[in-house]
């Protein structure tokens, strides 16, 4: 069964590093998302993806904070300067776009910002 | 007022109970609902997903919504010790493409 895969899995750096998330979405998947989760907290939705531009994004999503579809199946987070309180998992997730359809998550990178 | 309301738990049962899980929400402009069950730090894994108010089945699950009384739930029957996980609902106004809102999940411990 096609799945969302996100890399790493776990990544580690110091507060002010710039970091990359990576996800590749299912396959025929239009739609794509962040979201986080700070450790035993709800999971929150950061910003949303479509047709190569972000179609919404919630108030955590700041200039620190970028996203790219670099080719056809990729899907980058950026974090630009990261703070101690960026330290959560970050889930990415895809959507068809089909009305019974919903969305599909990856495992997570867990991010740890020292 | 919290948009979307769970319980934490945890809620532990014996093997082979019947569970029940809730959610309550605010929003009256949420329309779709699922849940989803979450491992000790995996990802969300999609469980069940309904339109508006009614109840759905697949096999064991049964996912319940009350739109009158903003109100969700999930059964699951014969529970299992591979069920032990945190069971989180979800909702949007608009479909599978608009922002989900999540409960904060609730904790299943389900004992052989």
């Amino acid at each position: 069964e096609p799945e969302v895969t996100q890399t790493p899995s776990h990544q580690v750096t110091q507060m002010g590093q710039e970091v990359i998330l990576r996800c590749v979405p299912i396959s025929n998947h239009l739609y794509f998302y962040w979201y986080r989760q700070i450790l035993g907290q709800k999971v929150e939705f950061l910003v949303s993806f479509y047709n190569n531009e972000i179609s919404e994004k919630s108030e955590i999503f700041d200039d620190q904070f970028s996203v790219e579809r670099p080719d056809g199946s990729n899907f980058t987070l950026k974090i630009r300067s990261t703070k101690l309180e960026d330290s959560a998992m970050y889930f990415c997730a895809s959507y068809t776009g089909l009305l019974q359809e919903t969305q599909y998550f990856g495992p997570g990178t867990r991010l740890l910002v020292l | 007022q919290k948009e979307v309301e769970q319980d934490p738990g945890p809620l532990s049962v014996p093997e082979g109970a019947i569970v029940s899980l809730n959610c309550t929400y605010s929003n009256s402009a949420f329309q779709y609902f699922m849940w989803y069950r979450q491992y000790s730090r995996k990802g969300p894994e999609l469980l069940m997903y309904t339109y508006s108010s009614g109840n759905k089945e697949d096999g064991r699950f049964t996912a319940q919504v009350d739109k009158s009384s903003k109100y969700i739930s999930l059964f699951i029957r014969d529970s299992q010790p591979s069920d032990s996980a945190t069971y989180l609902c979800a909702m949007s106004a608009n479909s599978g493409y608009s922002t989900l809102t999540f409960g904060k999940g609730t904790m299943l411990l389900v004992s052989p």
